[in-house]
């Protein structure tokens, strides 16, 4: 596809599950990154992928959450252990290589979590 | 964290009316961003500044870097029924790579036809 590519749009875990989510970026793309999405508050920093590479990870709020990028292109988003607090839109974005400047980041729609 | 402060929070606005909305921040940023958000979508990018005093439109929408780097403003004019979503301010830190950015809290724009 032409866009940046989540699943699942939604997911429901109860607390305690394990969850992962799934990104596609866009072909060619080699920057990627996640950001979460509190109910009515902007996305925060999670975590940056260069190919496979994962450069910056201090953005992830615990160590139940780890993602990987194998092959530098799909990424998963794993959150072990779910807990309330986790509950939020995981967006994935990516981009062509922007070391120092800002370069156009293309966000997918999100994989909204709901834990209960 | 570094934390930008958006506003006004939420605007009602008739159709054909102009909007601004605009970004603060006690840090210095090397580039401004302004995304909108739809409803069960990602965020959309709509103008990218890189300069301090930086002016930029893109049809209807224009916004400003300002020039202390602590600030930036949007905005729309003649607005329409399609205008409506969530307006995020972006921001790349001082010493921080590119797209690694901070979010505003977003201003919702809801329009009366």
């Amino acid at each position: 596809g032409a866009g940046v590519s989540q699943s699942p749009r939604y997911k429901v875990a109860k607390r305690g599950q394990d969850v992962a989510l799934r990104c596609d970026p866009i072909s060619g793309h080699v920057s990627l990154f996640w950001y979460q999405q509190a109910l009515g508050q902007g996305p925060e920093f999670l975590t940056y992928f260069q190919n496979e590479a994962q450069l910056d990870k201090s953005g992830l709020p615990s160590d139940r959450f780890f993602a990987e990028r194998p092959e530098g292109s799909v990424s998963t988003l794993k959150i072990q252990r779910t807990q309330q607090e986790d509950s939020a839109v995981y967006l994935c974005a990516s981009s062509l290589v922007g070391r120092t400047t800002v370069v156009p980041l293309h966000f997918g729609n999100g994989t909204r979590l709901t834990v209960t | 964290g570094q934390q930008l402060n958006q506003s006004p929070q939420s605007m009602f606005i008739q159709e054909g009316e102009d909007v601004s909305m605009n970004c603060t921040s006690s840090s210095i940023f090397n580039t401004w961003l302004w995304y909108k958000q739809d409803p069960g979508e990602g965020p959309v990018l709509l103008i990218a500044l890189y300069k301090a005093g930086e002016l930029t439109s893109n049809g209807r929408l224009t916004a400003q870097f300002g020039i202390t780097r602590k600030d930036s403003f949007l905005n729309i004019s003649a607005s329409i029924p399609s205008d409506v979503g969530i307006y995020f301010c972006a921001g790349q830190p001082l010493r921080e790579y590119g797209n690694k950015l901070v979010f505003g809290a977003g201003t919702i724009l809801r329009v009366k036809s």
